[in-house]
């Protein structure tokens, strides 16, 4: 079965900081990786996805993630920290091990200190 | 274009009640999924949907059934609540297995 990772429940950072978001997932073969927010109150949404390709992946709001197949790791982030940025993030998983039904690790809350 | 609706958006039980939450997705999506959200424990899967007329189970289907009689739809029956099912419950859709997901904006649900 596929699992994913996210070191952190809670990340703090202070505005205009680098944001650094770890995920690592367990897969032999490459799969497909997701980054989703959640605002308060809200539903999640795609932050940016890694299916084939470079393995450098930019998405919306300024974040990027890197796909390390070595590392098993999908880490976010972001140059510079803005206070809108406060809100759940999960990283996700899906075609591991046969099955593409997407895994979601336990999320990491960002704090933006002023 | 509404994308993925949820109904209601609160709802409060008392043990032993039944509710049927219900999604509706606009965008023709063959895959639904409800998930639970608890404090610490991330987002789990608990039933699915690969196209109409089907279901499978998640990882924490207990205590829970689910309908997907028309395509748009995807309903979550509690047919008799415990507090432990206290959540808020997400629905979200697909175009295919690994595509991206969407999701709609969740219920809170309170049994007491």
């Amino acid at each position: 079965a596929q699992s994913v990772t996210q070191l952190g429940s809670h990340v703090s950072v202070s505005e205009g900081a680098l944001v650094l978001l770890r995920c690592n997932y367990s897969s032999s073969v490459p799969p497909y990786l997701f980054w989703y927010v959640q605002y308060p109150n809200q539903g999640l949404q795609l932050l940016l996805k890694y299916t084939t390709g470079a393995t450098l992946v930019k998405g919306i709001n300024g974040f990027e993630a890197e796909f390390k197949k070595s590392e098993t790791s999908f880490h976010l982030t972001k140059p510079s920290a803005h206070m809108s940025d406060a809100a759940e993030y999960f990283c996700a998983v899906s075609g591991s091990g046969g099955s593409y039904i997407p895994t979601f690790g336990r999320g990491t809350s960002l704090i933006i200190h002023p | 274009n509404a994308g993925v609706t949820q109904t209601p958006k609160f709802r409060v039980l008392k043990t032993g009640q039944s509710m049927t939450l219900l999604c509706a997705q606009d965008m023709n999506h063959e895959y639904m999924y409800w998930y639970r959200q608890d404090p610490g424990m991330g987002l789990r899967l608990i039933h699915y949907s690969v196209g109409e007329g089907t279901t499978a189970k998640g990882e924490v289907p207990d205590g829970y059934n689910v309908s997907r009689l028309k395509k748009q739809n995807f309903l979550l029956g509690l047919e008799s609540a415990a507090p432990s099912q206290t959540s808020v419950y997400f629905c979200a859709s697909s175009y295919s297995q690994a595509g991206t997901q969407y999701f709609g904006p969740g219920t809170r649900l309170l049994v007491l």
